[in-house]
């Protein structure tokens, strides 16, 4: 039980270029998200998805695109990156659509764009 | 709009001494609030949560509606604690079905 697994763990961009994060999660979780963490800022929700196929917009979307086409599975794109996109990315998953639910995560993704 | 504060970016403490991380919130309902931890090359994990009235590792963190906090007590810290510490808050879901957010961190450091 691998629990949540991030691909790439470090990646370093040039302006424009495009990438795709991949998110893996073997709980059988409904809820999956991704967050960008930045100093002084603490992490914030870029999108999300209650379930396979549904996916939704979190605090800071733009500049970002995401795909859940597997339940396991939650894709986080950036189609021509800044360096105002320099970050941390974390991903989560969640089991049940309760409030109370513990979020797990995942290693994290370092991110530079120069 | 929910919104978690965290006033200290870093916290320093010697071995021993309580500690207190201090979360305040806005929110207008009923909120459901959480710790998180970061240890150091670790990805973050859930300390711990209100409603379980739970203590985690020795701390523990009670909800003051009042005062709109969620403030994260040990009363003798340990080296082993030096972390972030993220608060966080849950909403009642939005149309899509989810409102989660953060806090800006706090950075503890537990000194010899």
């Amino acid at each position: 039980n691998a629990g949540v697994t991030q691909t790439p763990k470090f990646r370093v961009l040039k302006t424009g270029q495009s990438m795709t994060l991949l998110c893996a999660q073997d709980m059988n979780h409904e809820y999956m998200y991704w967050y960008r963490q930045d100093p002084g800022m603490g992490l914030r929700l870029i999108h999300y998805s209650v379930g396979e196929g549904t996916t939704a917009k979190g605090e800071v979307p733009d500049g970002y695109n995401v795909s859940r086409l597997k339940k396991q599975n939650f894709l986080l794109g950036l189609e021509s990156a800044a360096p105002s996109q320099t970050s941390v990315y974390f991903c989560a998953s969640s089991y049940h659509p309760s409030r109370m639910n513990e979020q797990y995560f995942g290693p994290g993704t370092r991110l530079t764009v120069t | 709009a929910q919104r978690v504060t965290q006033p200290e970016k870093l916290l320093s403490v010697f071995k021993g001494a309580p500690v207190e991380l201090k979360c305040n919130y806005s929110y207008s309902g009923s909120p459901e609030l959480f710790w998180y931890v970061q240890y150091s090359r670790q990805r973050l994990q859930l300390l711990l949560r209100h409603i379980s009235r739970e203590s985690i590792k020795g701390f523990t963190a009670d909800l003051n509606k009042g005062e709109t906090s969620f403030h994260l007590k040990k009363p003798f810290a340990q080296e082993e604690d030096s972390a972030m510490y993220y608060c966080a808050l849950s909403g009642p879901r939005d149309n899509y079905g989810q409102n989660f957010v953060f806090g800006p961190g706090t950075r503890l450091s537990v000194l010899p």
